[in-house]
């Protein structure tokens, strides 16, 4: 149980351009998701933390507008760059969190983005 | 918010042997502690976990302590093995239920 895909697995796109990326989970429902950001060799760090049917909370730095985050059932989060740059590419992960287990977070398989 | 430390970045040992990864953390209202192994382009999976009523966990070849009082947690493995080589990253959740990440080690095991 508490499966967390992510869709896709990996995207090229040209610079300026829009990326949509899908979380769902499948097999629970999500209280709360989160959006992490990972580059290169380095930690996961946190973007924004979505629950269903309210306003994203985005961590200081991030940009709300450029970061569109929609939360809209309790089994689905997407996560759109607005106006890509090469400076967002990035792998981005999501992760979910259900009202059973209210500590542990589930993570996606990632997405990788790539701007060119 | 939180801040977690994470030491060291990067450990070799021989197979084996055993790794010790040692976090410590700022929010002394952190009351879970979790460890996950990342392989390379992989998602980062949950190996234990540890909450703030419990001192010490352990599963199979793998056990966490934790030291509320120093603000201290460390992930031990014993008996080391070469698909144990992935990065490890310690996190704690604060006061605002989030996660927060340490910087990760680069454990390799090598024969």
């Amino acid at each position: 149980g508490a499966v967390v895909s992510q869709h896709p697995s990996w995207v090229i796109c040209k610079s300026g351009t829009s990326v949509k990326i899908e979380c769902r989970s499948l097999d629970f429902q999500a209280t709360t998701m989160f959006w992490y950001r990972q580059f290169p060799k380095q930690s996961l760090m946190l973007m924004a933390t979505s629950n269903e049917g309210s306003k994203a909370t985005y961590e200081q730095g991030v940009e709300k507008d450029k970061f569109l985050i929609n939360h809209a059932s309790l089994t689905l989060s997407t996560l759109t760059v607005t106006s890509a740059h090469p400076e967002d590419s990035s792998f981005y992960i999501c992760s979910a969190r259900g009202a059973g287990a209210p500590e542990t977070q589930y993570f996606g398989p990632g997405t990788r983005l790539l701007v060119l | 918010g939180e801040n977690v430390e994470q030491h060291p970045s990067t450990l070799s040992v021989q197979e084996g042997d055993s790794a010790v990864i040692k976090c410590t953390y700022s929010d002394s209202a952190s009351n879970y502690f979790p460890w996950y192994k990342q392989e390379l382009g992989k998602r980062p999976q949950l190996i234990i976990d540890i909450r703030s009523n419990v001192g010490e966990k352990k599963d199979q070849r793998i056990a966490v302590t934790l030291n509320k009082t120093a603000k201290h947690f460390s992930l031990h493995i014993t008996e080391t093995q070469p698909e144990d080589s992935a990065v490890y990253f310690c996190a704690a959740t604060g006061t605002a239920s989030k996660l927060t990440f340490g910087t990760g080690t680069r454990l390799q095991v090598t024969l």
